[in-house]
């Protein structure tokens, strides 16, 4: 089952703009990460918040957490074409190894010069 | 660009066949993750391998099973292949218990 659910589905914007997308999702976490990816291959880490931090830059990126509300915000600001990708944000379930991600269904962003 | 890889990049099998898909991992990584995405969603948790056992496995039937080997490389072993099963299939190493996670660029299966 997925954990995270994001909206907007899908974003059009044009270039310079920024571009907001959220997330909720159900369960007590950790931490919070959010996942690029380009045209249905490999997702590449953004940047990981964890539960006792607020907010999180990272260059034109930035991160809110509100666990009192389980949510979570992804600024990107100054948006170029090359942002055009899908994103994902995930919550880890820790494994005896590891963690396993659970990802929403995503957010489609599309920039436009 | 992570330096985990996958093979093959595309593959295209018939429903009740069998397939294996092969990841490799970063280097220094010993735990490996597969996940599947089916389009339009978001990836779904296979299971995880460390130190060739499996530890942790989401909501997948036995048909689908693992490999860890000594080197840390991985396969995932699908039987019965059902049209279901079409999907990308994700592979992600990490360190021991670490929580980012770096992904492959993914495998595509289509099952006819």
């Amino acid at each position: 089952s997925q954990q995270g659910e994001e909206d907007p589905q899908a974003l059009s914007i044009q270039e310079g703009e920024n571009a907001t997308m959220n997330c909720s999702y159900k369960t007590s976490i950790n931490n919070l990460q959010w996942y690029r990816q380009n045209s249905g291959r490999g997702l590449v880490h953004l940047i990981l918040i964890r539960s006792n931090e607020r907010e999180k830059h990272s260059g034109r990126l930035r991160v809110t957490l509100d666990t009192s509300k389980k949510s979570s915000s992804l600024l990107i600001t100054a948006s170029r074409a090359a942002d055009t990708a899908s994103y994902f944000c995930a919550t880890a379930r820790l494994e005896q190894a590891g963690t396993a991600l659970i990802f929403g269904k995503g957010t489609t962003l599309s920039v436009s010069s | 660009e992570t330096g985990v890889t996958q093979s093959p990049t595309h593959l295209i099998k018939t429903r009740g066949q069998q397939v294996t898909l092969r990841c490799s991992s970063q280097s220094g990584h010993n735990t490996v993750s597969w996940y599947q995405q089916a389009l339009g969603q978001g990836p779904q948790f296979i299971f995880q391998y460390y130190r060739e056992e499996e530890n942790g496995r989401g909501n997948f039937p036995p048909r689908f099973s693992g490999l860890q080997f000594p080197n840390y490389s991985s396969e995932l072993n699908v039987n019965a292949l059902e049209l279901d099963d079409s999907a990308l299939y994700l592979c992600a190493s990490s360190l021991y218990r670490g929580y980012e996670q770096y992904f492959g660029p993914g495998t595509r299966l289509t099952v006819t």
